[in-house]
């Protein structure tokens, strides 16, 4: 079964551009999660979605980032204008249904560089 | 407050032993559940094992364990007969009980840097 698919795998981009992620959740996933991971802060919530409505984005850092689930087979990430500080590991992440135990499947990241 | 904390930064453990890496968590919902991921090298974020707050016994996944310590607030994940390949970061996470409002996604600790000797 596929996994949850993530482009692009690795990003360079110059400060003030537009920068968009991409995910494609596990089929008949419910759930979708955008997380942040750098060295600083670790690992941190940015926003998720159920049934392609967004649920909470109070970890989105500022009106730069913004997230999109146009069906529940795609979500975009996008952040514009990019800066330094946005360098990091973006992850998606799709879980089946909501509960205590269900577990929360990561796709592979996306490193973008922001110089 | 930190809801999970790590107190390994890193470890470094000979080949074949046992190792015991180390997560205290922080809640006051009397449902939550407690993950562990593995992160290798390649970055990827990899499902080990999960812990529920009413479970009665400890879970166990091939050489995972997890020895959860309910009254201390512990959720030490047990790795036996360590191998070259378990050489990774590992997380410690957490999801709350929705009686306390908690979220759906993960909160996640800082993580331990394993590495595995030969």
């Amino acid at each position: 079964d596929a996994g949850v698919i993530q482009s692009p795998r690795h990003e360079v981009t110059e400060m003030g551009q537009e920068v968009t992620l991409r995910c494609k959740p596990i089929s008949g996933h419910d759930y979708l999660f955008w997380y942040r991971q750098t060295m600083m802060r670790g690992l941190e919530l940015l926003i998720y979605f159920n049934n392609n409505v967004p649920i909470d984005d109070s970890g989105m850092p500022e009106d730069r980032f913004s997230a999109k689930m146009p069906n529940a087979s795609f979500s975009t990430l996008k952040i514009q204008p990019s800066e330094p500080r946005d360098s990091a590991v973006y992850f998606c992440a799709s879980s089946a249904y909501r509960g205590l135990g269900n577990t929360i499947y990561f796709g592979e990241g996306s490193w973008l560089t922001v110089v | 407050a930190q809801k999970i904390t790590q107190t390994q930064p890193g470890m470094f453990v000979q080949e074949k032993e046992a190792v015991t890496l180390d997560c205290t968590y922080d809640t006051s919902d009397p449902s939550y559940g407690l993950f562990w991921y593995k992160q290798p090298s390649s970055g990827e974020m990899i499902f080990l094992i999960y812990q529920g707050s009413y479970d009665q016994q400890n879970a166990t996944e091939g050489r995972y364990s997890l020895n959860f310590q309910k009254a201390r607030k512990s959720a030490n994940l047990v790795i036996s007969a360590s191998q070259l390949g378990d050489s990774a970061m590992y997380f410690c996470a957490m999801r709350e009980g929705q009686e306390g409002g908690g979220a759906d996604g993960l909160t996640f600790g800082k993580g331990t840097h394993l590495i595995i000797q030969p």
